[in-house]
C-alpha cells in the first residue's frame, strides 16, 4: 500500500487476555517505530527496529509488552496480560532511513481498550 | 537526551488571524531536525515542516512556517490566515544525531488550537 497500515483499527479486550496489534510500514523503509498515545497526550516512544533488529527496548513500558519485525516489514506489538491502563492509540510510523532530516510517516493508529 | 517543551495546552483564535504556536527544545547534539505535525480529531498524524539545524533560512510550506531561534533552541510554527479546518491537536518534535536516531522523533505534549469562526 501507500502507507502505513496498522491492524485493527479498534480492539476490545477483557483484562488479562493478550493482544496483538499488527503494522504494515511503506514499503523500502527500513525504520520502524511504535508509539503509545494516551487520551489527550502527546506521544510516547515504545521501540525501534532498524532492519529487523530492536537495538533498544528500554521504551517498553513492562515485560509484558514486546515486540518483533520479520522479513525487514511487517511488525507487531504483543501485549500479554492486559491490564487498564494499557488502553490507548499505538501509532506505528516508518521512515525510509534514521537521518536526522528524515520524517516519520504515520498509520492510523490502533485503539486499544482495556475493560 | 531531548526534550521538546510547547507550554501553550490550548488556543482559541479567530479565523483568518494568524496563529503562532511556541516551542522550545533542548539538545545536546549538534545536528538535528525539527519537525511540526497536525493531528485533527481523526487521529491521523500529517507532517506539516521541518527545519534543519543548519538551516539558515526559516522553512515555509504554503500557510506554514516555522520561525527558527537556534540560539534561543525556539522552533515556533506560524500559520497564517487560519480557517476552521485548521483546529487539531498540533505536535512540536525533533530528530537527533546521537544514537543513530534510534529514538525516533521526540514530541512534545502538544498544542490544542480551535479556530473559532
Amino acid at each position: 500500500g501507500a502507507g502505513v497500515s496498522q491492524s485493527p483499527s479498534n480492539k476490545v479486550t477483557e483484562k488479562g487476555k493478550d493482544v496483538e496489534l499488527r503494522c504494515d510500514p511503506i514499503s523500502g523503509h527500513t525504520a520502524l517505530y511504535w508509539y503509545r498515545q494516551s487520551l489527550g497526550q502527546g506521544l510516547e516512544f515504545l521501540i525501534y527496529f532498524q532492519g529487523n533488529s530492536a537495538p533498544d527496548k528500554s521504551g517498553l513500558p513492562s515485560d509484558r509488552f514486546s515486540a518483533e519485525r520479520t522479513g525487514g516489514s511487517v511488525s507487531t506489538l504483543t501485549i500479554q496480560r492486559t491490564q487498564q491502563e494499557d488502553s490507548a492509540v499505538y501509532l506505528c510510523a516508518s521512515s525510509f532511513s534514521t537521518a536526522t532530516n528524515e520524517k516519520l510517516f504515520f498509520g492510523s493508529g490502533t485503539q486499544l481498550s482495556v475493560l | 537526551a531531548q526534550k521538546i517543551t510547547q507550554t501553550q495546552p490550548g488556543m482559541f483564535v479567530q479565523e483568518k488571524e494568524a496563529v503562532t504556536l511556541d516551542c522550545t527544545y533542548d539538545t545536546s547534539d549538534q545536528s538535528y531536525g525539527l519537525f511540526w505535525y497536525k493531528q485533527p480529531s481523526s487521529g491521523e498524524m500529517i507532517f506539516l515542516i521541518y527545519q534543519g539545524s543548519y538551516d539558515e533560512q526559516n522553512a515555509t510550506e504554503g500557510r506554514y512556517s516555522l520561525n527558527f531561534q537556534k540560539a534561543r533552541k525556539s522552533a515556533n510554527l506560524v500559520i497564517s490566515a487560519s480557517q476552521l479546518g485548521d483546529s487539531a491537536m498540533y505536535f512540536c518534535a525533533m530528530r537527533g544525531s546521537s544514537g543513530g536516531g534510534a529514538d525516533g522523533l521526540t514530541f512534545g505534549k502538544g498544542t490544542h488550537l480551535i479556530i473559532q469562526p
